[in-house]
């Protein structure tokens, strides 16, 4: 029951800019927009989050609609050690205590020399 | 300093026994998590536990169940274990609604 669309696969030259797309039309107001990595056989690392505003920090930027509807990961300069899997997350709150993040599939990411 | 840490890292077994895989965060973080990672993938919340009560459970088979002792540790027993319970395993913790954070996970084999 995710409920996040993403491509399964991208490519992106090192140094160049990724920007992995995800689409998540049936957001509810409070809910966040998270974004995390995985790369093999590591646990699920934080990268950036958002509720309607772009975010930046040292990792990357988030750019989300103004609808809400889709947002898109840019990792400015990608580099090989950014080769991994990229979840794009919507974040429900539960009862105002901690949260559930609902995972899809995910965006395999390959960053190539 | 490991932020969340799970042991053991692998854990090979046969089918009927009962084993536990343990968890610890050092980030004074109040929620804990554990989610499974099946062999297509998938990752999926099992359980969370917030100030050591129970307030997620994801129609997970009776045989799991967690304990959380304390705020910093949520450990999950599993019993008679299954062919079908082989993934992996993945810890996490935050603070309240914010940033969860994962360990590095525990990759379960049943043979």
């Amino acid at each position: 029951d995710a409920k996040t669309t993403q491509p399964p696969s991208m490519d992106c030259a090192e140094g160049r800019a990724a920007n992995l797309p995800c689409n998540h039309s049936t957001i509810s107001g409070n809910e966040y927009v998270y974004w995390y990595r995985q790369i093999h056989s590591q646990g699920p690392q934080y990268i950036i989050h958002g509720l309607k505003n772009n975010e930046t920090n040292e990792m990357a930027s988030l750019i989300i609609t103004e609808d809400r509807k889709s947002s898109t990961l840019i990792l400015p300069h990608a580099t090989l050690r950014d080769t991994a899997v990229y979840y794009c997350i919507v974040r429900v709150p539960v009862y105002n205590q901690g949260g559930k993040l609902i995972f899809g599939q995910g965006t395999e990411l390959s960053v190539k020399p | 300093d490991t932020a969340v840490s799970q042991t053991p890292k692998y854990l090979v077994t046969q089918m009927g026994n009962d084993k536990s895989i343990k968890c610890e965060q050092n980030l004074g973080h109040d929620t804990m998590y554990w989610y499974k990672q099946d062999s297509k993938k998938f990752l999926k919340i099992m359980f969370s536990y917030n100030n050591k009560e129970l307030i997620i459970n994801e129609t997970v088979p009776n045989r799991f169940s967690p304990k959380s002792p304390d705020k910093a540790h949520l450990n999950l027993h599993i019993n008679s274990l299954e062919l079908g319970d082989s993934a992996v395993y993945f810890c996490a913790s935050s603070r309240g609604q914010a940033t969860a954070f994962f360990g590095q996970g525990t990759r379960l084999t049943v043979v």
